[in-house]
């Protein structure tokens, strides 16, 4: 057991350009979820996949940002067009089965700073 | 719509001690969930404590318990016997439904432990 490893731990960029963020999960979790976290705040919930279907992306923030899990495994987070206002840390989660025993694992996170 | 208030921006202890952090929720959910989760300078999300809200007893988990008082709608976590490691950013988290991973994060209260 790795844990959930996310990269780059930091990206910064300009705004109006294009950043994609991986997320690898535990190797039998099927489940991934995504979440925002801006400086002084809770984590947001964002997105969330069972295995290779994305169950939920109304909480998407904008249509500038999707998600995908192509296999089941690993997943990427982008944001197309940054603003400022994408500037948060963004974390990626992982959890086997649902139920109520489920338990996420937390990855480190990306920093995302948007200039 | 479900939220989860941390009303204690900051709060310190002296190391050795024992201190309680205040967390209330609101829900229309009868089926849910509460959780605990520390987040240290390394940024990584680490489950401390969860309780369901059809159990009475209260958890405990080794020197971390919590308070669940349904009807008012609260859940404090304590920690006793204070450790410096324990100092970090401290979540309330509430999930529902049929994914328990989607969480709602209160904003947060920062623990500081005094040697």
């Amino acid at each position: 057991d790795t844990g959930v490893s996310q990269n780059p731990r930091h990206k910064i960029t300009k705004r109006g350009q294009n950043v994609t963020f991986r997320c690898d999960p535990i190797s039998e979790h099927n489940r991934l979820y995504w979440y925002r976290q801006t400086l002084g705040q809770g984590p947001e919930f964002l997105t969330y996949f069972q295995n290779e279907a994305q169950l939920e992306k109304s909480r998407l923030l904008s249509d500038r940002f999707s998600a995908e899990r192509p296999k089941g495994s690993f997943s990427t987070l982008e944001i197309q067009r940054t603003e400022q206002g994408d500037s948060a840390m963004y974390l990626c989660a992982s959890s086997l089965g649902g139920g109520s025993a489920e338990k996420l694992f937390f990855g480190s996170g990306t920093q995302l700073s948007v200039l | 719509a479900q939220t989860v208030t941390q009303s204690q921006p900051e709060m310190s202890v002296q190391e050795a001690e024992t201190v309680t952090l205040s967390c209330t929720y609101d829900t229309s959910e009868s089926d849910y969930y509460l959780f605990w989760y520390k987040q240290p300078p390394s940024r990584q999300m680490i489950l401390v404590i969860r309780q369901e809200a059809y159990k009475q007893q209260n958890a405990t988990e080794n020197r971390f318990s919590v308070n669940f008082q349904k009807a008012a709608k609260s859940f404090s976590l304590k920690i006793s016997d204070s450790q410096l490691g324990d100092a970090a950013m401290y979540f309330c988290a509430l999930a529902w439904g049929t994914s328990y991973g989607k969480l709602t994060f209160g904003q947060g209260t920062i623990l500081t432990v005094h040697p």
